[in-house]
């Protein structure tokens, strides 16, 4: 089966301008996580969508964060305006329902914002 | 409130040797944990997981230890390889369905030829 595939890979904005990352989920998991690691420090909880829900965005740093997942497939994760804080790694990850499903994580979308 | 630490950031291991990642997590109420692999530009690699109902479980080469006495898991990487270099990640689970997965910072785990 497909993995968890994000896109770009690489993005490199200036502060202030808009960037809108993808995510495609393995095929049938009603689970999408966005996890960020910024500075090689820990793996982050940004946000979890069952399928087209918000199940939880506690993890979102501010309103300038935006996460959608119209239709229960793709997410896009929107940064608008980008600060420099706002670098690092940002990662997708799914599972299938159960709390005992573990994620699979896609490659991540490296963020630069200078 | 919820945290998942790891003793040591980094680890240096001679080929061949046994490699034992430690963790400590501060959730009681933790009910799933999970060892995640991270190699350079690649997204967390699932290694292997246990349910707070157990105390050790086994994969190829790989052996999780949990004690909740004490908070604490561990990985065990048996005959570690080159190709076992990269970051390791604890993280773990509360019991509902809706819980989201907490990371620890990760320890580099490099191997000696």
């Amino acid at each position: 089966e497909a993995g968890v595939t994000q896109f770009p890979s690489h993005s490199v904005i200036e502060k202030g301008q808009t960037v809108t990352l993808r995510c495609d989920p393995i095929s049938g998991h009603d689970n999408l996580y966005w996890y960020r690691r910024v500075m090689g420090k820990e793996i982050k909880f940004l946000l979890h969508f069952v399928k087209e829900s918000k199940q939880d965005e506690s993890g979102m740093p501010n309103n300038r964060f935006l996460a959608e997942r119209t239709g229960g497939t793709y997410s896009t994760l929107k940064v608008q305006p980008a600060e420099l804080e706002d670098s690092g790694v940002y990662f997708c990850a799914s599972s299938q329902p159960g709390r005992g499903s573990p994620l699979h994580f896609g490659n991540g979308t490296r963020l630069t914002v200078t | 409130g919820e945290s998942v630490g790891l003793h040591l950031p980094t680890l240096s291991v001679q080929e061949g040797d046994n490699s034992i990642i430690n963790c400590a997590y501060s959730n009681s109420a933790s009910d799933y944990f999970i060892w995640y692999k991270q190699e350079s530009g690649k997204g967390p690699q699932f290694i292997i997981d246990i349910r707070s109902n157990m105390d050790k479980r086994q994969g190829q080469r790989v052996t999780v230890l949990l004690n909740k006495t004490v908070k604490h898991l561990s990985l065990q990487i048996a005959a570690t390889q080159p190709g076992d270099s990269a970051v390791y990640f604890c993280a773990e689970k509360g019991i509902s369905s809706a819980s989201k997965i907490i990371f620890g910072s990760g320890t580099r785990l490099s191997i000696r030829p």
